[in-house]
């Protein structure tokens, strides 16, 4: 089944503490993006990658790191979480950038206190 | 002023209604255009893509864009409780940007 996965589900952590959160898709697409949606504010592009070892900043980068060794995995990393970081994490796919739409993973809710 | 507005409802409409959600948008750039449908706890799940202006129509639902005035909408018909989601519509230019979703529910 095509799909994206991400892990964990959900995550409760304390400040200051690392993380990385997991994301890995089976579809063999170019590009792989991470946003955060929160409440009020809707899904907000935190960074994207065009291939491999290519990324680049998106809307709200401040606070996390990416990296794409290979073609199936973006993780995500937070290297000092802060309490603004909780939120609804997703991570997506896409053969050919944003204009044919982006297959999304079921979510990753992480809590930051 | 946002790139994608969208009215955040919620709305809520009884079994078999007609469902009219719209966004505006306001980058000329844009030339693709989405309907993602997202059930609670879940990611976001691709449910129309039209390109440019024009219509297209899957089962009950229709998406519909208007670049001349930079409105688009999605409809649905004969509406049911399995329905019941939050709608975001998105727009592309390459990179995809997206309204902030209308929660809508469908009362048996």
């Amino acid at each position: 089944e095509a799909q994206v996965t991400q892990n964990p589900r959900y995550l409760i952590t304390v400040t200051g503490k690392k993380l990385t959160v997991t994301c890995s898709q089976n579809m063999n697409h170019e590009y792989m993006s991470w946003y955060r949606q929160d409440p009020g504010l809707g899904l907000r592009q935190i960074y994207y990658s065009m291939n491999v070892e290519v990324t680049d900043k998106g809307d709200v980068p401040e606070g996390y790191k990416v990296s794409r060794k290979e073609k199936r995995n973006f993780p995500l990393i937070l290297e000092s979480p802060s309490p603004n970081q909780t939120s609804l994490y997703f991570c997506a796919s896409s053969l050919n950038g944003g204009n044919y739409g982006y297959t999304f993973g079921s979510g990753t809710r992480l809590t930051v206190v | 002023q946002k790139e994608v507005e969208q009215d955040p409802g919620p709305l809520s409409v009884p079994e078999g209604a007609i469902v009219s959600l719209n966004c505006t948008y306001s980058n000329s750039a844009f030339q693709y255009f989405m309907w993602y449908r997202q059930y609670s706890r879940k990611g976001p799940e691709l449910l129309m893509y039209t390109y440019s202006s024009g219509n297209k129509e899957d089962g009950r639902f229709t998406a519909q864009v208007d670049k001349s005035s930079k409105y688009i909408s999605l409809f649905i018909r004969d509406s049911q409780p399995s329905d019941s989601a939050t709608y975001l519509c998105a727009c592309s230019n390459y990179k995809l940007t997206f309204g902030k979703g209308t929660l809508l529910t469908v009362n048996p």
